[in-house]
Formats: C-alpha cells, sequence, structure tokens
C-alpha cells in the first residue's frame, strides 16, 4: 500500500505567521492528493482536492501544490480558528490511505 | 446539501459483531461511491472500504476477512457490519461519499464512536 509520511507531527505558530506541511507518498501518485482538516472532535472536513484545487467556501489562505511523491499544504497568515490536524489522503492505489496527521497549534 | 448520519451501538462485546448504518439525506445515494473510515482514539485515519449504489463493494486488506459492507437504495442507507471485533477495533466510525470509488470524501458523517469492551 502508498505510504503517506506528513511532516511535521506537530507545530507550535503565532497569528499571521506562514506554514507549510509536506505529504510524501512511497510512490508516485500523480495528483490524486487531497487535505483534510479536523477539529477537535470534528469530522474532517476537505479543503484541498487533487493536490492544488481548493474547495468552495475555503479561504483563500489555504493553498496546496506539489504532484508525483511531494506535496504540501501551505497556510498563509494563519489565524486562530486554523488550529487542527491536518490529513493528506491518497486515492491513486487502493486501498485508499491517509497521512499521519499534522496538529498545528495556535499560541 | 447532502448530510450523512452514522447510527448504532455505542458499545460491543469482544468477539461479537460491530453493525452500523449510515443514512444519506437531502440527497440519492444513487451515482455515488460511499466509504467507511475509522479513527482510534487520539490517532489517525483508516480507510475500512466503499460500496456502490450498485452493491459493489471494495475492502482494505487490513479488514477484508471480517468486514461486509451493504447499501440498501429503497432505504437510501448503507451499512457496515464487523465480526470477531477486539479491543483494536475501538474507533470513531465516519461515513463518507465520494463521486467514485478512488476519489477524495466529501462530505463526512459526523461520527460514532464505537468501544469494544466487556
Amino acid at each position: 500500500e502508498v505510504v503517506l509520511t506528513q511532516s511535521p507531527d506537530f507545530q507550535s505558530v503565532t497569528p499571521k505567521q506562514k506554514v507549510t506541511i509536506t505529504c510524501r507518498a512511497s510512490q508516485n501518485i500523480g495528483t490524486s492528493l487531497h487535505w483534510y482538516q479536523q477539529k477537535p472532535d470534528q469530522s474532517p472536513k476537505l479543503l484541498i482536492k487533487y493536490a492544488s484545487q481548493s474547495m468552495s467556501g475555503v479561504p483563500s489562505r489555504f493553498s496546496g501544490g506539489g504532484s508525483g511523491t511531494d506535496f504540501t499544504l501551505t497556510v498563509n497568515s494563519l489565524e486562530a480558528e486554523d488550529a487542527a490536524t491536518y490529513y493528506c489522503h491518497q486515492s491513486s492505489f487502493l486501498p485508499m490511505t491517509f497521512g499521519q496527521g499534522t496538529r498545528l497549534d495556535i499560541k | 446539501q447532502v448530510l450523512l448520519q452514522e447510527s448504532g451501538p455505542g458499545l460491543v462485546k469482544p468477539s461479537e459483531t460491530l453493525s452500523l448504518t449510515c443514512t444519506v439525506s437531502g440527497g440519492s445515494i444513487s451515482t455515488y461511491c460511499w466509504s467507511w473510515v475509522r479513527q482510534p482514539p487520539g490517532k489517525g485515519l483508516e480507510w475500512i472500504g466503499y460500496v456502490y449504489d450498485s452493491g459493489s463493494t471494495n475492502y482494505n486488506p487490513s479488514l477484508k476477512s471480517r468486514l461486509t459492507i451493504s447499501v440498501d437504495t429503497s432505504k437510501n442507507q448503507f451499512s457496515l457490519r464487523l465480526t470477531s471485533v477486539t479491543a483494536a477495533d475501538t474507533a470513531v466510525y465516519y461515513c463518507a461519499r465520494s463521486r467514485t470509488g478512488r476519489n477524495f470524501f466529501d462530505p463526512w458523517g459526523q461520527g460514532n464512536l464505537v468501544t469494544v469492551s466487556s
């Protein structure tokens, strides 16, 4: 199965800071990589589909990029409400798999 | 707006069968693919398997021998059945929609915590 490795596992950031989360796939998955935000006691919410396509209603400070095996989720000018765990997910191969998650803490 | 709602027992005994149902409202269950994803407490997400409205399925090999996912289009519901559960199956179980079997998940249900304990 495709292993997705996110980095970092945890990051503490200040408001208005820029943060980049990376997701590395164990094999080429093209652009079949999606990003979710999960806040405590909530279900995951889709932010970015197919590596770089932002979902309707998602703030423009969220952007995604990459292809093949290396992907990024960037949050520009972080806000307090962005405190959450972020997961990448690949749908290129079955079984579909997720990264281990990156927890963002806002100071 | 399509909404998904999981339902089922919150406590299952070891070696017994875990059964959950996801009810789809605000839209038809037809022409989409429907998945189950689980998340052990404090841990990450694991795709369990999916079912199409036709009844066609695909399962995660790690669970395949114990798993059945089915669909009831007349009730706009799909279901998960996991046999011979152990404490390792304790998790929040989510249902989610995708356009095809290999695709992103949107939307998700709110989740149903299932604890395996005697």
